[in-house]
């Protein structure tokens, strides 16, 4: 299947402890995107890459640092987590920034539970 | 700066009834709009453009510059279109370049 896809589905940890989310799209896409949706349904963007770059980084916590090891792949790694990070967190890619033609294709999700 | 705003979270209509989702944005520049669809238990898709002009799945939106409006509209509810909905903006240039900028969603539910 030709995909935007999540790894975990569900991650369910502890106050304080560090943890990874991993998304990778085979779609061919050159941009990748890390979205947050709160529990209100709030859906925000935190991260974008385009080729590896960090294009759009906006006001997220230090504790979050996104990683692109290649253009497949957009890793979210969150340290010493927060109640406030329990969230459903959605990867996205897509083909350029702007273009009549890009659109975003977006992950299943990740719901992140802090206890 | 870019903002949408959804004014309904929830919005419930009969089958076969119309309906219409509210989206108003602000955005100084010339703005793309979007409304995305999240059906139970399903990733978010694109549901339509206003730059495609186009009907999916028997909804349109039309750009309204003047309102600073993308209302989504269906003359006829079906129980299948029940899902969540986001309308969406895309700036263009510096920072917001290809950045989404998402309302803050309507639940809409068609009952039979």
């Amino acid at each position: 299947d030709t995909a935007v896809s999540q790894t975990p589905k569900y991650l369910v940890t502890q106050m304080g402890n560090d943890k990874s989310i991993k998304c990778e799209q085979n779609l061919g896409h050159d941009t990748m995107y890390w979205y947050k949706q709160d529990s209100k349904k709030f859906l925000k963007i935190m991260f974008s890459y385009n080729n590896k770059e960090l294009i759009i980084n906006e006001t997220v916590p230090n504790r979050f640092s996104p990683k692109s090891p290649d253009k497949a792949h957009l890793n979210l790694h969150i340290n010493s987590l927060e109640l406030g990070d329990s969230a459903v967190y959605f990867c996205a890619s897509s083909q350029g920034r702007r273009s009549p033609s890009n659109e975003q294709f977006f992950g299943p999700g990740t719901r992140l539970t802090v206890l | 700066a870019q903002r949408v705003t959804q004014p309904e979270k929830l919005l419930s209509v009969f089958k076969g009834a119309p309906v219409e989702l509210k989206c108003n944005y602000s955005y100084s520049g010339s703005p793309e709009l979007f409304w995305y669809v999240q059906y139970s238990r399903q990733r978010l898709q694109l549901l339509l453009r206003h730059i495609s002009r186009e009907s999916i799945k028997g909804f349109t939106a039309d750009l309204n510059k003047g309102e600073t409006s993308f209302h989504l509209k269906k003359p006829f509810a079906q129980e299948e279109d029940s899902a969540m909905y986001y309308c969406a903006l895309r700036g263009a240039g510096g920072t917001s370049y290809g950045k989404l900028t998402f309302g803050q969603g309507t639940i809409l539910t068609v009952h039979p």
